[in-house]
């Protein structure tokens, strides 16, 4: 596709219930990563996937948290029992390389998340 | 400990003066890239320029220039005759190449650029 793509752009969840992000990055990006940023904040990394594997899952807050990548493309990242510190907007991004290359991040508009 | 450091949270400035904003990096590899993002109100952030640490010099794109300087690890953007549109979030990111799992990303500074 032309830019990074995600889905919902707005999600507004109960406490407790379970949500599924989506990205569908840049075609031809091998690497795509996470990041989460909460209001007014920075952006908080949560995981870097190249093609399907996950070399650094370091980010991600708790075992609530996970994430896939199928077929070197579309990644889900899948929140279980959402709590309210849950809300904000999770930032998508892929490059063409892994960071630490010449290389830069291309981002999507991002989901913005509600546990209400 | 913080690899990016922008010290500035919020900077106002008047239309048409120039602006300086700040970054600081921290890394003990020889090959790095330094990067500048713009995030405007309606959230996406859009890549400006990527810089590698073997080259020094400074950028200039129109109202924007880059000042990169590896002596006092600093990679600093100024807007030149700043607009209303210059308003944003701009936030100053590293990538390393011994540890190349993510970009890592300073606080971010939010300029102001009042008519």
């Amino acid at each position: 596709g032309a830019g990074v793509s995600q889905s919902p752009s707005n999600k507004v969840t109960e406490k407790g219930k379970d949500v599924e992000l989506r990205c569908d990055p840049i075609s031809g990006h091998t690497a795509l990563y996470w990041y989460r940023q909460s209001l007014g904040q920075g952006l908080e990394f949560l995981i870097y996937f190249q093609g399907n594997s996950a070399p650094d899952k370091s980010g991600l807050p708790s075992d609530r948290f996970s994430a896939e990548r199928t077929g070197g493309s579309v990644s889900t990242l899948t929140i279980q029992r959402t709590q309210q510190e849950d809300s904000a907007v999770y930032l998508c991004a892929s490059s063409e390389s892994p960071a630490g290359t010449a290389t830069e991040a291309f981002f999507g508009q991002g989901t913005r998340l509600t546990v209400v | 400990a913080q690899k990016v450091t922008q010290a500035q949270t919020e900077i106002s400035v008047v239309e048409k003066e120039d602006v300086t904003l700040d970054c600081v990096y921290e890394t003990r590899d020889t090959t790095y890239y330094l990067f500048w993002y713009k995030q405007p109100p309606s959230g996406e952030l859009v890549f400006l320029i990527r810089r590698n640490s073997f080259d020094e010099q400074n950028e200039i794109s129109g109202r924007y220039s880059w000042n990169f300087q590896k002596s006092t690890s600093s990679f600093n953007f100024t807007i030149t005759a700043s607009q209303v549109v210059d308003s944003a979030v701009y936030f100053c990111a590293l990538s390393e190449s011994n540890t190349g799992n993510q970009f890592y990303f300073g606080t971010g500074t939010s300029l102001t650029v009042i008519p």
